[in-house]
């Protein structure tokens, strides 16, 4: 199974920071049509993940563009362009382009 | 609105077996995908398996092969997932998720709390 490694697992910041998430692929998640199914969640307690990112860099609906994703390959990273209130929970990537699909570790955003 | 709604939490005895059940509104159901997730408290998520409603086939992480059984009921816009031989190791929560045309997953349902105990 693909392992996806994020770092790192907690993150505190302050609000109006901007923070990266690393998460790296133990295989290249470019399939052979050119595709990469790299996808960014977020999981605010007590609730069901939410999409944010999809397809490596594209915004999901209704999400703020403070979030941008970035990567290729085995390498990507989440940025938040300046922490609200309403970001902080658990990021996780997660791939679909080997089975079976797997998520990260999670990244918990925390307020400093 | 696309709306998925689960059942409710569920204490369940070890060797039993459990139902969860994900209703859906606002979509063709009947040409659509749904996905089955696990997660253990304070853990990361899982996939469990995918199944398409329109012929009922499905594709299983292979962790979860003869523990997870999933099928729909179209006429009621309804998918399902069977847990049986519940052991401890099957204390989570599981969610349901509609995968949009680039396998994202952008509606999930709010999940099943499944407690195994005696």
């Amino acid at each position: 199974d693909v392992v996806l490694t994020q770092t790192p697992s907690t993150l505190s910041a302050t609000i109006g920071q901007s923070v990266s998430i690393s998460c790296r692929s133990s295989q290249s998640l470019l399939d052979s049509a050119g595709n990469t199914y790299l996808y960014w969640y977020l999981q605010r307690p007590g609730q069901s993940p939410q999409l944010l990112i999809y397809l490596v860099s594209n915004l999901g609906s209704g999400v703020p563009n403070r979030f941008s994703g970035s990567g290729s390959g085995t390498d990507f990273t989440l940025k938040i362009s300046g922490v609200e209130a309403e970001d902080l929970g658990v990021y996780y990537c997660m791939q679909a382009t080997h089975a079976p699909w797997t998520f990260g570790g999670g990244t918990k955003l925390e307020l400093k | 609105q696309v709306k998925l709604q689960q059942s409710g939490a569920e204490l369940v005895k070890p060797g039993a077996s459990v139902k969860l059940s994900c209703k859906t509104s606002g979509y063709t159901f009947s040409t659509s995908y749904m996905s089955w997730f696990k997660q253990i408290p304070g853990q990361s998520i899982e996939w469990i398996g995918m199944i398409y409603a329109g012929d009922g086939g499905t594709g299983y992480n292979q962790k979860f092969k003869g523990k997870a059984t999933l099928t729909v009921d179209t006429s009621s816009s309804t998918a399902y997932m069977d847990l049986s031989s519940l052991t401890t190791e099957d204390s989570a929560v599981y969610f349901c998720a509609r995968p949009g045309w680039d396998w994202y997953f952008d509606f999930w349902g709010p999940g099943t709390m499944v407690t195994v105990s005696s």
